[in-house]
């Protein structure tokens, strides 16, 4: 089945500063690349998403970028915030309907 | 939040009780998940359903049944609970199953 890894595992910022968090996947049939995001206590919440046939996708202060060559994905975060921290998680789908998930990392924005 | 619901929210259960999750759903999505949530391994499929009666295992389905009689219900069942079940259970639904996933509040099992 699919392996999907995640790095950093935990992830300190100055408030303003970016972060990144990068998902390396191995199944070269996975298509749609999920992020998530879950304060503690809750329920993980979708922030953004990529589908295989495109490279970039923005939304306000959060991108992700795709290389399906590499087979890696990245979560970019803008001008953080104290409300971005949370832990975040990428994800992978296959065309089985499952999805796989990355271990997590846990971003603290100091302010 | 979709309209998802799950229960319990908590439960607390001695091993070898049966235990039985239950997640309700009004968006009349397709696609229902089971995943549960340990420290150092993010969230795991048990297993998922895709259509009425329809149903299929994750990566971690043994010790776990579910069943789906109606669109929106799907129950998750431990025969025989053991402490390696200790976890958060999430339930999560997609409209179009390769897609976007919603979930659940969670439900917190705790198996002494």
């Amino acid at each position: 089945g699919e392996n999907v890894e995640q790095h950093p595992s935990t992830l300190s910022v100055q408030e303003g500063d970016s972060a990144v968090i990068k998902c390396t996947y191995s199944d070269s049939a996975s298509n749609y690349f999920p992020w998530y995001k879950q304060e503690l206590g809750k329920r993980p919440q979708l922030i953004i998403d990529i589908r295989s046939n495109v490279g970039e996708k923005k939304d306000q202060r959060i991108a992700v970028t795709l290389n399906k060559t590499a087979k890696h994905f990245s979560l970019h975060i803008t001008e953080t915030q104290p409300e971005d921290s949370a832990v975040y998680f990428c994800a992978a789908s296959t065309a089985g309907n499952q999805f796989y998930f990355g271990t997590g990392t846990s971003l603290t924005v100091i302010p | 939040d979709a309209g998802i619901t799950q229960s319990p929210r908590h439960k607390v259960t001695e091993t070898g009780t049966p235990v039985t999750l239950r997640c309700h759903q009004t968006e009349n999505h397709r696609y229902m998940y089971w995943y549960r949530q340990d420290p150092g391994h993010g969230l795991r499929l048990i297993h998922y359903s895709y259509g009425v009666k329809d149903t299929d295992k994750g990566e971690v389905s043994d010790g776990y049944s579910v069943s789906r009689s109606k669109t929106e219900d799907f129950l998750l069942t431990l025969e025989s609970a053991t402490s390696s079940q200790t976890s958060v259970y999430f339930c999560a639904i997609s409209e179009y199953g390769l897609y976007e996933q919603y979930f659940g509040p969670g439900t917190r099992l705790t198996v002494t």
